[in-house]
This record gives C-alpha cells, structure tokens and sequence, in this order.
C-alpha cells in the first residue's frame, strides 16, 4: 500500500528565504508525482506535475525534483513571499491509475 | 477555460438524511475523480468515473456513490448522513488516467 509522508508539517520563515519541502512515497511504481497548494477552506491548485520519467519541472519560483529509485520528492520555492503562506501537498498516481495518494501537507507560513 | 466547479459551496444536514453533490469538469475533461478531506484523515479517494463508468473505488461504505452524465458532469450522493461525513468534499477532473488534475473549490458538508 502507498504511503506519502511529508516534512515538516509545518514551517515559518521570514520572507525572502528560500525553502525545500520534501516529500517521501513507499512503493516507487508511481506513475506521476503532482504538487499543489491549499489555501484554508478551499480547493486545491495544481502547481507541478512531474512524470515518472522527469527528473524535474519548473515554474515561475517553484522547481520540484523527483527521484523515484530513492521514493523522494522536493519542492523548492525561491525568494518565498506572504503571499506563498499556504498548505502545500504532494501526491503520487500509480501506474494505470487516477487515484492520487496524498501526504498530510506542510503548512508554510512567511512572515513579511 | 472555466474550471472545476462544485454545487452546492456549502450544506448543513441533519444525521440520517442524504445529500448529493454536483460536479462540472473543465470542458474536454472525461475523468472526474471524489475525495473527502478531513483533520483527522487527510485528502482520501472515494471514487472515479470516466465516460460514465465507475473505474475506481476507495475504501468508504456504500453509503457514498456516485455518477457521472454523458456530459462529464458528476454527482455524489451520501445517504443515511452520519456526524463523521462532515468533510470538505472535493472533486477533480482530467483528461483521461495519470494526467495532471484539476480540482474545484469544494463542498463542505456539515452534518449535525
């Protein structure tokens, strides 16, 4: 059974700081490993999508790198702002599949 | 391009009644998959449907299921509500299986 863990659970920087949260999986058969962001009471947001074959993606201040053979993923967040104080979670496909299996999510807050 | 959009954004219920929940997925979108997201649990799947066929279940009772229209659109129905159904429900819609998916801004269901 797939098992995500993410650390920390939680995480307060000063604003300007640059940041890793990390993310670990159990079974490396996973298809494609997607990031996103929570913000309270609402919805996901879809912020990277690396593929199983990727090594990496990039957006904007964002990058994600993915090592399947170790199960880690990280997602690095450049320059970070208030405005990226949100939760952030990861979550992996197995291959052939839909269903995403989530980690519990690192709550980010940055102090201005 | 609209997004996911759920309906209703919010609902109050009474224990032992039942309620369903509407889905629309971004226009061209023929998965749409469920999950229910709480403190205690986290972001677990309930289910997914692709062209109007179940494809994949999760581990909830079968209190909790499911349909989707030859549209695309999608509806969960709970029945018999229990206190522990109160839950941000959420669906998410994608092209086809392991493609980056969408999600809407979700249902928040409280069962008193």
């Amino acid at each position: 059974k797939q098992e995500v863990t993410q650390i920390p659970a939680a995480l307060s920087v000063p604003e300007g700081e640059n940041l890793v949260l990390n993310c670990s999986f159990t079974d490396s058969a996973i298809y494609n490993l997607q990031w996103f962001r929570q913000d309270p009471g609402k919805g996901l947001t879809s912020l990277l999508l690396i593929q199983s074959s990727q090594r990496e993606q990039t957006s904007g201040r964002l990058n994600a790198s993915l090592d399947k053979s170790s199960g880690r993923s990280t997602l690095y967040i450049a320059a970070s702002q208030p405005g990226d104080s949100a939760t952030y979670l990861c979550a992996v496909t197995r291959t052939g599949g839909s269903r995403l299996t989530f980690g519990e999510g690192t709550q980010l807050t940055v102090n201005p | 391009k609209a997004g996911v959009t759920q309906t209703p954004r919010y609902l109050i219920k009474t224990r032992g009644q039942q309620v369903t929940l509407s889905c629309s997925p971004i226009s061209g979108h023929r998965s749409v998959s469920w999950y229910q997201q709480t403190p205690g649990q986290g972001l677990q799947f309930l289910f997914e449907y692709f062209s109007e066929t179940q494809r994949n279940k999760g581990n909830f009772p079968g209190r909790f299921s499911g349909r989707q229209f030859s549209n695309s659109r999608s509806e969960m129905n709970v029945s018999t509500l229990e206190l522990g159904d109160s839950a941000l429900y959420l669906c998410a819609s994608s092209t086809d299986r392991a493609y980056e998916q969408y999600f809407g801004p979700g249902t928040r269901l409280t069962v008193t």
